[in-house]
């Protein structure tokens, strides 16, 4: 199957400070890419998809000026976390998909997992 | 209101039996249903993908059935082992979206 990376894995920051999360397909273009939240236990929550040379479509609730969405190219889309605040904190995860024949297959990251302190 | 769901509880079982896990769903007309594992601290792997004019889909000893009218699905894991130990997530492909359920988690006790 495709292969999304992420990176980091794993960040630590303080309050009010921003952090980037980059999300690539490895082996294929993705014109298309979605980020997720997860809180412990819960299930995957889309905050956005994220369109190649386009603007990112945000899900109600979620503030597109706090989480800013960049899909510079067919293989990176990145997620950048400004001012972040404890609540932030998270596993963040990404997704790419690919068509194969008439139905999308969709390729996970391994995620991020954000503490803000 | 628009609803997917899975089991909330663990499933716990026994070495060798089989596992089947539900999704049901409400509210949603897709086009086709995915099932993910999950570890802990990892990101879902995808699994099996059946589509809504599909009855069921096999790969090796994982099964997924999808019944429209009922607006459900199973997955089957036949002669389970310890290592299939993992929460299991349904996903429905509604409007160009994926909408998750919250995941079951599977206990394979050897």
């Amino acid at each position: 199957g495709a292969v999304v990376s992420q990176h980091p894995s794993r960040v630590i920051c303080k309050s009010g400070t921003s952090v980037k999360i980059e999300c690539r397909s490895l082996d294929f273009q993705a014109t298309t890419m979605f980020w997720y939240r997860q809180f412990p236990k819960q299930s995957l929550m889309l905050m956005a998809t994220s369109n190649e040379g386009s603007k990112a479509t945000y899900e109600q609730g979620v503030e597109k000026d706090k989480f800013l969405i960049n899909h510079a190219s067919l293989t990176l889309s990145t997620l950048t976390v400004t001012s972040a605040h404890p609540e932030d904190s998270s596993f963040y995860i990404c997704s790419a998909r690919e068509l194969a024949g008439n139905t999308y297959e969709q390729y996970f990251g391994p995620g991020t997992r954000l503490t803000v302190t | 209101s628009q609803k997917i769901e899975q089991n909330s509880e663990a499933l716990n079982i026994q070495e060798g039996k089989t596992a089947t896990l539900t999704c049901n769903y409400t509210n949603y007309s897709p086009a086709y249903l995915q099932w993910y594992r999950q570890d802990p601290g990892r990101g879902p792997v995808f699994l099996l993908l059946i589509r809504e004019n599909e009855k069921e889909k096999r790969k090796e000893r994982l099964k997924v059935t999808f019944d429209t009218t009922l607006k459900q699905s199973l997955f089957h894991i036949t002669a389970s082992q310890p290592a299939d130990s993992a929460t299991y997530l349904c996903a429905l492909y509604n409007f160009n979206k994926f909408y998750f359920g919250s995941g079951t988690k599977l206990n394979v006790k050897p």
